[in-house]
């Protein structure tokens, strides 16, 4: 099945400043790559979502990279605000008949102001 | 809001009990999932329903057993409850049943097993 690895587990930054998030997965077939954020009490929201046949995809503030070869995918979110404190969990499609992801352990952003 | 609810919010229970956890997705959405959330194993899918069939299984166990009813709201049973089983279970809704359909989340339920 598809292994996700998540780091860093704890990234703290100042406000305005870049924040990136990177993963690494297991199964070369894999090709739907979702991002969560989950605030305090509540359950993950997507975010952005990037699939196999790019390479980058932008929204806003926030922007996912995937590298097939390597298999690294990230999450940049730009001129980060206090709003931005969440968990963020990566995910990866397992490649197999099921329709199912699985998570990366998670990181826990905190934007100091 | 999401739009899916799950009841109850917060459930204390002991060892060897059984319990049943409700999700109801959004209007709409045919697919419900299952997540298991606990703070040394991560996110965890367990299973999913779409229109009343089951779709995908991951990581579930034997315990645990899953439906969804006509109306299409789903229940999550436990049984035999053990101490690592104390966890938050989220239910998620979509709208189709491929996985690059927006999973919606609702605001989980706290399970503590005592």
């Amino acid at each position: 099945g598809e292994n996700v690895e998540q780091h860093p587990s704890t990234l703290s930054v100042q406000e305005g400043d870049s924040a990136v998030i990177k993963c690494t997965y297991s199964d070369s077939a894999s090709n739907y790559f979702p991002w969560y954020k989950q605030e305090l009490g509540k359950g993950p929201q997507l975010i952005i979502d990037i699939r196999s046949n790019v390479g980058e995809k932008k929204d806003q503030r926030i922007a996912v990279t995937l590298n097939k070869t390597a298999k690294h995918f990230s999450l940049h979110i730009t001129e980060t605000q206090p709003e931005d404190s969440a968990v963020y969990f990566c995910a990866a499609k397992d490649s197999g008949g099921y329709q199912k992801v699985t998570f990366g352990i998670g990181t826990k952003l905190q934007v100091i102001p | 809001d999401s739009g899916v609810t799950q009841t109850p919010k917060h459930l204390i229970t002991a060892t060897g009990q059984r319990v049943t956890l409700r999700c109801s997705p959004r209007s709409g959405d045919l697919s419900v999932y299952w997540y298991q959330q606990s703070l040394d194993q991560g996110l965890q899918f367990l299973i999913q329903y779409y229109n009343g069939e089951e779709r995908a299984k991951g990581n579930i166990l034997e315990r645990f057993s899953a439906q969804q009813f006509p109306d299409l709201h789903s229940e999550l049973n436990l049984s035999s409850l053990e101490l690592g089983d104390s966890a938050l279970y989220f239910c998620a809704s979509s709208v189709g049943n491929e996985v690059h359909n927006e999973q919606f989340f609702g605001p989980g339920t706290r399970l503590t097993v005592l």
